[in-house]
């Protein structure tokens, strides 16, 4: 099984970085997905990371430790745009359904 | 349009009442998944079906029961409905598990109002 956290909430600035953590224990590991979700809507899939190291692409970014069960979503020149909750979700069991964090909400303010 | 199609939008029902959601997937993918989504809760994993087959369940109650078609279409029932099932729910598709780049083509989810 997979157990995954997420701080609950978050709070920043137009125009600043965050950095939104994902921490894991899991029997199998397959990827790890960070999915953008406003209130009300459908999660949109931002990245995917099967291997150690930063991904980047353009203003979000996603960081992967396999040793140490721990991705983080980076957020870059924040805008209003990107208050949404943020969940960090990975495949298990043998037909690979994905299990989600209970997701970041985050909020941007002016 | 992200080509996972749910229907309806909205539905405001009585408890104890039944319902049924409808999903119909990106043309191609071949495996449908529900999850419900409670106010300010994450997504939970409900069923998981694979052209026709149940392929994995999660902590789905004994009173929601899900199939999919022939055609592809799944279809998540929700009977003897309380008021804490209102919730959103949404289907998700992909070829078949979960693809490695992708993950998985969410609908917009179906909101549910039991009062």
């Amino acid at each position: 099984g997979q157990n995954i956290d997420q701080p609950t909430e978050m709070t920043a600035t137009e125009g600043a970085i965050v950095q939104i953590n994902c921490t894991y224990q899991t029997s199998g590991f397959n990827g790890l997905f960070w999915y953008q979700q406003h209130a009300g809507e459908a999660p949109t899939f931002l990245s995917y990371n099967v291997l150690d190291g930063l991904e980047e692409k353009g203003r979000f970014s996603s960081f992967l430790s396999r040793s140490k069960g721990y991705s983080y979503l980076l957020l870059k020149e924040l805008q209003m745009k990107d208050s949404a909750s943020y969940l960090c979700a990975m495949p298990t069991g043998d037909f690979q359904k994905l299990v989600f964090g209970t997701g970041t909400r985050l909020l941007v303010s002016p | 349009d992200s080509g996972v199609t749910q229907t309806p939008k909205h539905l405001i029902t009585a408890t104890g009442q039944r319902v049924t959601l409808r999903c119909s997937p990106r043309s191609g993918d071949l495996s449908v998944y529900w999850y419900q989504q409670s106010l300010d809760q994450g997504l939970q994993f409900l069923i998981q079906y694979y052209n026709g087959e149940e392929r994995a369940k999660g902590n789905i109650l004994e009173r929601f029961s899900a199939q999919q078609f022939p055609d592809l279409h799944s279809e998540l029932n929700l009977s003897s409905l309380e008021l804490g099932d209102s919730a959103l729910y949404f289907c998700a598709s992909s070829v078949e598990g979960v693809s490695g780049v992708y993950g998985y083509t969410f609908g917009s989810g179906t909101r549910l109002t039991v009062v």
